[in-house]
């Protein structure tokens, strides 16, 4: 009964691929997050939605679209995979309710090649 | 810029001994502080959380205080367990816990029996 599962946990490609990254959560919240944590640890957001409408849109380049289906679910699409890419991506959750946390997802490490 | 801060990038401490986690930001206009527990290959996964009309949350052996003159924030565990070994993240967000969190670098933490 994982809370936000994100498929898969490891991804090894070429560069100049394109991928995706799947996000579930079964927490009924209403709004979910993309994050990147990059090499030096540093835990930066990417994206946000708030069923299915997109509210946060950090300076990301635009080979990266999320995409939500539904409320429940934000996946993430990257074109053109560079060296740079590589990384651990979180998926969260959050409620409406401005006083209750986020949760994570187990992470995607994306390795480029 | 990094608006949040944890200067201490590593904390040994024994089993049974208080445990003090800091951390500084530099934005006056955060609101929401939070505190997350990482271990390897998981998520971040929420600990304790502090409103800024607030400057003390406890939740049993976990206590937050919040130092708003000072922008400070810090974590104390009492007493450390061998079980709280993990990164501790900071983060901060304008606007409550549903906004974008900054999270700090981290604090790896390790208590020893």
């Amino acid at each position: 009964d994982t809370a936000v599962s994100q498929t898969p946990k490891y991804l090894v490609t070429q560069m100049g691929n394109d991928k995706s990254i799947k996000c579930e959560q079964n927490l009924g919240h209403d709004t979910m997050y993309w994050y990147k944590q990059d090499s030096k640890k540093f835990l930066k957001i990417m994206f946000s939605y708030n069923n299915k409408e997109l509210i946060i849109n950090e300076t990301v380049p635009n080979r990266f679209s999320p995409k939500s289906p539904d409320k429940a679910h934000l996946n993430l699409h990257i074109n053109s995979l560079e060296l740079g890419d590589s990384a651990v991506y979180f998926c969260a959750s959050g409620p409406t309710d401005s006083n209750q946390p986020q949760h994570f997802g187990d992470g995607t490490r994306l390795s480029i090649l | 810029d990094q608006q949040v801060k944890q200067n201490s990038p590593s904390l040994s401490v024994q089993e049974g001994r208080i445990s003090i986690l800091n951390c500084d930001y530099t934005n006056s206009m955060f609101d929401y502080f939070l505190w997350y527990k990482k271990y390897p290959a998981e998520g971040p996964t929420f600990l304790i959380s502090i409103s800024s009309i607030k400057d003390k949350n406890e939740d049993g052996r976990f206590t937050v205080f919040l130092n708003k003159s000072a922008k400070h924030l810090s974590l104390h565990i009492v007493p450390s367990q061998p079980g709280d070994s993990a990164v501790y993240f900071c983060a901060a967000a304008v606007g409550g816990a549903t906004n974008k969190l900054i999270f700090g670098t981290g604090t790896l933490l390790a208590v020893q029996p």
